[in-house]
């Protein structure tokens, strides 16, 4: 089944720098990689989403990256904010074509934003 | 409505108690999913529902029952539990199963004693 490896585990930043989480995955059938935002007590929520046919994504402040022949992502947060403190799940699903599958998520990045 | 709902909020049973999660959608979504997760750990798949039929099963303990009695519902039933299933458990939906998008419900956190 598929593996999917998530660094750093804890990520210090001072506000208004930039956040970079990475992740890889190990099956390449893999073809959609979404990244959840998760506070504490709260639901994971979608923050921005790519598709293997796709390079890169941008969203405002919030950018993923993908390169399908190393099978890695990451997503790039830039103009830091407090609000952006929780932890970060990035996850990869094979999907597509043959019915519903469920997401693979990394273990999680605590993102902590210093003021 | 744009939400995935679950009830109930906070769950306490004993071991030799039966309880049932709910998870409701009108979002017309035909992919529904269930995910536990425990404290400082990543969502982990249990089931997934396509067009209301079981589709998978990450050989989950048959303590625990999936349901999907119509596309907008899906209990999660529990019986005999251990006090290590303490855990939220967290329902989400897609659009249908070819479109990966899942948007994940508030969860309900289960405490076994």
């Amino acid at each position: 089944g598929e593996n999917v490896e998530q660094h750093p585990s804890t990520l210090s930043v001072q506000e208004g720098d930039s956040a970079v989480i990475k992740c890889t995955y190990s099956d390449s059938a893999s073809n959609y990689f979404p990244w959840y935002k998760q506070e504490l007590g709260k639901r994971p929520q979608l923050i921005i989403d790519i598709r293997s046919n796709v390079g890169e994504k941008k969203d405002q402040r919030i950018a993923v990256t993908l390169n399908k022949t190393a099978k890695h992502f990451s997503l790039h947060i830039t103009e830091t904010q407090p609000e952006d403190s929780a932890v970060y799940f990035c996850a990869a699903s094979i999907g597509a074509g043959g019915g519903a599958d469920g997401l693979t998520f990394g273990k999680g990045t605590h993102l902590i934003i210093q003021p | 409505d744009t939400e995935v709902t679950q009830t109930p909020k906070h769950l306490v049973m004993g071991m030799t108690n039966k309880k049932s999660l709910k998870c409701e959608q009108h979002m017309g979504h035909r992919a529904m999913y269930w995910y536990k997760q425990k404290a400082k750990k990543p969502p982990e798949l249990m089931f997934v529902y396509s067009y209301e039929k079981l589709s998978i099963n990450e050989s989950v303990p048959s303590r625990f029952s999936p349901e999907c009695p119509n596309s907008s519902l899906l209990n999660l039933h529990l019986h005999a539990l251990q006090p290590e299933d303490s855990a939220l458990y967290l329902c989400a939906s897609s659009q249908d199963p070819r479109t990966d998008t899942q948007y994940f419900g508030p969860g309900t956190r289960l405490t076994v004693l």
